[in-house]
């Protein structure tokens, strides 16, 4: 099973900074099955990137996805408040799918 | 728009089951994939199985694999999630989601379904 580690644990940033997530893979797995979600409290996850890099329906383009074999970043350009929250990243390999632990922006 | 919406929360004494459902609704069924994922509060959200409407084909965590069911009623367009032998460590909100046809993601959720496991 692929061990995905988030960093930071958590972010402390104002609206309208930048923010940089990290997720990093155990190992490297051929393809680019790696997705991004948001959560709130209460709510089940949305999905924000899939692919590594594209956008899932609806997403501001504030946020942005990239990276490739054990390395993925999420990028949010410029915080808006509705999105502080937890983001989890999220790949697929060898018939598993397994999550990251999660990293939550919360207002400085 | 799609929509996956679960039945209401459980309490189960520890040795029980529990059935949850998934009622799918503005795509067709069939095409997608249903999953279930389950998270205990505060911690990652962590992957149990699938079912695939299309074929009846299933697949299991070998984490769950002897105490879970996972089916789908194409008829009903619904889900179901059975889970078997509870344990207090089975207390989390399980959820069902919608594997996206375009790759190993998940695009739709349900609201989530809270199992409390206690004597």
């Amino acid at each position: 099973e692929i061990v995905l580690t988030q960093s930071p644990g958590t972010l402390s940033l104002s609206p309208g900074e930048r923010a940089t997530l990290s997720c990093r893979a155990g190992q490297s797995v051929s393809g680019s099955y790696l997705a991004w979600y948001q959560q709130k409290p209460g709510q089940a996850p949305r999905l924000l990137i899939y692919d590594a890099s594209n956008r899932a329906t609806g997403v501001p383009d504030r946020f942005s996805g990239s990276g490739s074999g054990t390395d993925f970043t999420l990028t949010i350009s410029r915080l808006e408040h509705e999105d502080f929250a937890v983001y989890y990243c999220q790949r697929y390999a060898s018939s598993s799918w397994t999550f990251g632990q999660g990293t939550r922006i919360e207002i400085k | 728009q799609v929509q996956l919406v679960q039945s209401g929360a459980a309490i189960k004494k520890p040795g029980a089951s529990v059935k949850i459902s998934c009622k799918a609704s503005g795509y067709t069924f069939r095409s997608h994939v249903i999953h279930w994922v389950r998270q205990v509060p505060g911690q990652r959200p962590e992957w149990m199985g699938w079912s695939n409407p299309a074929n009846g084909n299933r697949y299991y965590s070998q984490r769950f694999q002897d105490r879970v069911t996972i089916t789908t009623d194409t008829s009903a367009s619904t889900g179901y999630l059975d889970l078997r032998s509870l344990s207090p460590e089975d207390t989390a909100v399980y959820y069902c989601a919608r594997r996206d046809s375009r790759g190993e993601h998940f695009d739709g959720w349900g609201q989530g379904t809270s199992v409390i496991v206690s004597s």
